[in-house]
């Protein structure tokens, strides 16, 4: 089974503080995703990152930055915590880019996140 | 206007009911997922199709690729099938990324 695990279930941190939130993939897959989920909102893509040290902006990547050093890592930095950025985070990853036939998508358990 | 539509939002049903989800999106695409999210948060792929029909157990997923249009069936809803249903679609607009639909909340009652 392929196995994306996230760090933490859930985290309560402090406005300002530096947040990690950290991803790990176990199935070599390329290209790996953060995703924020909200209310009537859906889920918006905040980075990704299609091979090591690689990585493009989402949908939504004010206040975040990534950092993919290794194949199977691909962590979520939010540089100094804002109330506005408690959220549901999800990690993803996937073999091949979406528009393959082959392509699925493999998702974390999610963690949220709460600024206080 | 958003590039990919679900309905309804919300849906209650009793057990045993025929649960019928629908998702619409703007653009040509090459596939459309139908996803899962437990009340816990983890998503899992139920279903990955470019055409026709797909079956898995009691989940039934159709796609209409000229239409624009897909439906993800439920037969002999039980609670356990209580989840929010995500739709999701590789848009060309967006690069090939996934975009996702809000969600349709479906809540099985016995």
């Amino acid at each position: 089974d392929v196995k994306v695990t996230q760090s933490s279930r859930y985290l309560v941190k402090r406005t300002g503080e530096k947040v990690f939130l950290e991803c790990v993939q176990d199935m070599d897959h390329e290209n790996m995703f953060w995703y924020r989920q909200d209310p009537g909102l859906g889920l918006r893509l905040i980075y990704f990152s299609y091979d090591v040290k690689m990585k493009e902006k989402g949908d939504i990547p004010e206040g975040y930055s990534v950092s993919r050093e290794k194949k199977e890592r691909f962590s979520l930095i939010l540089e100094s915590a804002s109330t506005n950025q408690t959220s549901m985070y999800l990690c993803a990853s996937s073999l091949l880019i979406f528009d393959s036939l082959n392509t699925e998508a493999f998702f974390g358990q999610g963690t949220r996140l709460t600024v206080v | 206007k958003n590039e990919v539509e679900q309905s309804p939002q919300n849906l209650t049903a009793q057990e045993g009911e025929f649960i019928t989800i629908n998702c619409s999106y703007s653009v040509g695409i090459s596939a459309l997922h139908w996803l899962q999210q437990h009340p816990g948060g983890g998503i899992v792929s139920l279903f990955m199709l470019s055409s026709g029909k797909k079956k898995h157990g009691r989940l039934i997923a159709t796609i209409n690729i000229q239409e624009k249009h897909s439906s993800l069936h439920i037969t002999a809803s039980h609670p356990r099938d209580s989840a929010v249903y995500i739709c999701a679609v590789p848009l060309e607009t967006s690069g090939s990324r996934l975009t996702f639909g809000e969600g349709t909340q479906l809540t099985v009652n016995p």
